[in-house]
């Protein structure tokens, strides 16, 4: 049930891009992007309802392949700020909702 | 937007004792509330799904009987977590869904829960 992430970690110097990707088993019908800081909530970063849709949030932009059954996070010119785990999550048919299993990026100076 | 308050943040019990933890919606109905438990440099993972006044909906694994899940208004969800062990210890956020399988989801702060 739960989609599956790729890199599990990754490590940035401030400035330059990432790429987190979210693959799933079963259909995905929509992709959700959050970023959590430690001890913290989840902060929703965007969703993607469509395949091909692709959608920005300052420099953070992802896209949704519904065909593969994947999504994927761009972060681009990095910032310190960036730091975090980041999880995509979709619901699934019974109204549940599951997390991907996180992409932890530090991003360092 | 919109606001999902959880308490209690932090909590320390004795093995044994029972736990509850509430999750309130503010400012928006919920039709929806999410329970997910996160161990330490671990995804959060769905517990049970629980929709306004009818009873929750677990996930395998999760003990029904250990963690109660409440749903009574469609603006306060509550977890009790009974007869707590150490290995109970853990982090634990709701969140919750104005609409049913669909739309952003917001969450509480989250409860630390430390079990001696």
């Amino acid at each position: 049930q739960q989609p599956v992430q790729s890199p599990q970690a990754v490590i940035l110097r401030e400035g330059e891009d990432a790429v987190i990707n979210c693959s799933s088993s079963k259909a995905l019908y929509s992709v959700h992007w959050y970023r959590q800081k430690h001890g913290e909530a989840p902060v929703f970063l965007m969703i993607l309802l469509k395949g091909g849709e692709q959608k920005g949030h300052e420099k953070i932009s992802a896209s949704f392949n519904e065909k593969k059954q994947q999504s994927s996070l761009y972060l681009t010119a990095s910032q310190l700020s960036y730091s975090g785990t980041y999880f995509c999550g979709t619901f699934r048919t019974g109204n549940q909702f599951y997390f991907g299993t996180g992409t932890s990026l530090t991003v360092i100076p | 937007g919109a606001v999902v308050s959880q308490h209690p943040s932090r909590v320390i019990c004795k093995s044994g004792t029972s736990v509850k933890i509430e999750c309130r919606s503010l400012d928006f109905q919920a039709t929806t509330m999410f329970w997910y438990r996160q161990f330490p440099k671990q995804s959060l993972m769905l517990m049970a799904t629980s929709n306004e006044g009818s009873k929750a909906t677990y996930e395998q694994g999760v003990e029904k009987d250990k963690f109660l899940i409440n749903h009574a208004s469609l603006t306060l969800s509550t977890l009790t977590v009974t007869s707590a062990h150490p290995e109970d210890s853990s982090f634990y956020i709701c969140s919750a869904s104005p609409a049913m399988g669909a739309g952003e989801l917001f969450f509480g702060e989250g409860s630390r829960l430390t079990v001696l």
